[in-house]
């Protein structure tokens, strides 16, 4: 079982529509959680953090159920520059001098 | 602000060559420095890390190596490229030890092995 997994997509929504990400995690140690976006060809850049509590960022919400061991990302309203590739990612243990796991990636194509 | 630079930004070699790619950080001191690599279609995978000058930790056996001879510089080299050293090469930078904050990548290398 991979480490962090990830629907790959593509996810095909119109502008304006909600959608929803997953990703599960198999080390129930992992201390932190994060959701990266990358374009086509270009560098990861930080999205935003996954917290305990959940938490929001204007069209943007994230969860984490430890329960379950999942996290999820919720875009609202989407525009067609939210059209990327998603990526989980998870920092397995405290103290490991930040190795990040990485999720394949979810792609997200908005359409007009 | 901090700033991080990998050059060159892409690269055609053939099997067999060497290679060396290299990172630097500005702005920051005694950053943790990485390399990722992510092959076409691929998830990112973590190649090696350093923690300090000199301080190297491989995560995955190969014909890589990297070398961080000065505080805010890394270096990622091989003697002989194989095919499948093809990909998009990622450096990235993170502050603190604790695992918690946030990793910078630099804009990439994009390796061909022809």
């Amino acid at each position: 079982r991979k480490e962090v997994e990830q629907d790959p997509g593509p996810f095909n929504v119109p502008e304006g529509a909600t959608v929803a990400f997953n990703c599960t995690y198999s080390n129930s140690a992992s201390q932190s959680f994060f959701w990266y976006r990358q374009d086509c060809r270009k560098e990861p850049k930080l999205l935003m953090s996954v917290y305990s509590s959940g938490n929001e960022d204007g069209r943007f919400t994230a969860q984490l159920n430890r329960a379950s061991q999942y996290i999820s990302l919720l875009i609202r309203d989407s525009k067609l520059s939210d059209s990327a590739t998603y990526l989980c990612v998870v920092i397995p243990l405290r103290g490991n001098t930040g190795k990040l796991i990485f999720g394949q990636g979810t792609t997200l194509q908005v359409k007009p | 602000s901090q700033t991080i630079h990998q050059w060159p930004a892409t690269l055609v070699q053939p099997v067999g060559s060497p290679l060396s790619l290299e990172c630097t950080v500005e702005g920051t001191s005694n950053p943790n420095l990485y390399w990722y690599r992510q092959a076409a279609g691929r998830g990112l995978q973590l190649l090696f890390y350093s923690v300090g000058i000199g301080q190297i930790s491989s995560e995955v056996p190969q014909n890589l190596s990297a070398s961080r001879p000065q505080d805010r510089q890394f270096i990622l080299s091989s003697k002989k490229l194989l095919l499948s050293d093809s990909g998009f090469y990622l450096c990235a930078w993170t502050k603190g030890l604790a695992g918690t904050d946030t990793q910078y990548f630099g804009p990439g290398t994009r390796l061909t092995v022809l």
